[in-house]
């Protein structure tokens, strides 16, 4: 009965591929995030979607394109890695979009060679 | 731009209370003030949330003076347990939509 689930957990693959990450909720909330974790543990917010809308996309490249096919689902494609995305990626979501209290999932470790 | 300001890191003796105290001087009036928690290898796990004077649940408590320019979270007697990093967060209002901007957070570090 996990909130907030991520697939896969690990994820490690070469420079140039294409990979994608994938998150569910069932909480029933409207809203979804991903957020990025470097190596120094900062932690950046990089999109938002609110009932399958995108409502923040923060500067990031645009190899990293997030979809949402329905609220309780949003994934992460990401193109042509490179070694600076490697990282711990997180999706969390919320009730609404006020955000206050977010639940978050395990993490996504991704690890580019 | 942080939103918030915290110690980056605190050392503590099991047993102990400790207080984690974050800056916010530019929190605006509708803003909630709300901290997590992040143990290794976890996402962040939310732990309580106030917007002035004094909140209380079953793991800290959380105090807001009056200008609300700072908060501290407390937690009572830690234990080895509680080494975590404790995120202090505002909501950020534009544009109709918000966002919560995590800072580096503080690395408390339980020592028997």
């Amino acid at each position: 009965d996990t909130a907030v689930s991520q697939t896969p957990k690990y994820l490690v693959t070469q420079m140039g591929n294409d990979k994608s990450i994938k998150c569910e909720q069932n909480l029933g909330h409207d809203t979804m995030y991903w957020y990025k974790q470097d190596s120094k543990k900062f932690l950046k917010i990089m999109f938002s979607y609110n009932n399958k809308e995108l409502i923040i996309n923060e500067t990031v490249p645009n190899r990293f394109s997030p979809k949402s096919p329905d609220k309780a689902h949003l994934n992460l494609h990401i193109n042509s890695l490179e070694l600076g995305d490697s990282a711990v990626y997180f999706c969390a979501s919320s009730q609404d979009r006020k955000q206050e209290t977010q639940y978050f999932g395990p993490g996504t470790r991704l690890l580019v060679l | 731009l942080a939103k918030t300001t915290q110690p980056i890191s605190m050392d503590s003796y099991e047993g102990q209370e400790v207080n984690i105290t974050c800056s916010h001087n530019n929190i605006a009036t509708n803003d909630y003030i709300t901290w997590y928690q992040q143990f290794p290898s976890q996402g962040p796990r939310f732990i309580i949330q106030g917007y002035k004077t004094k909140v209380t649940n079953e793991v800290a408590s959380l105090f807001i003076p009056a200008d609300r320019k700072s908060s501290t979270l407390s937690l009572p007697r830690v234990s080895l347990s509680d080494t975590a990093v404790y995120y202090c967060l505002v909501a950020e209002g534009s544009g109709g939509y918000q966002k919560v901007t995590f800072g580096t957070g503080t690395k408390l570090q339980v020592i028997p």
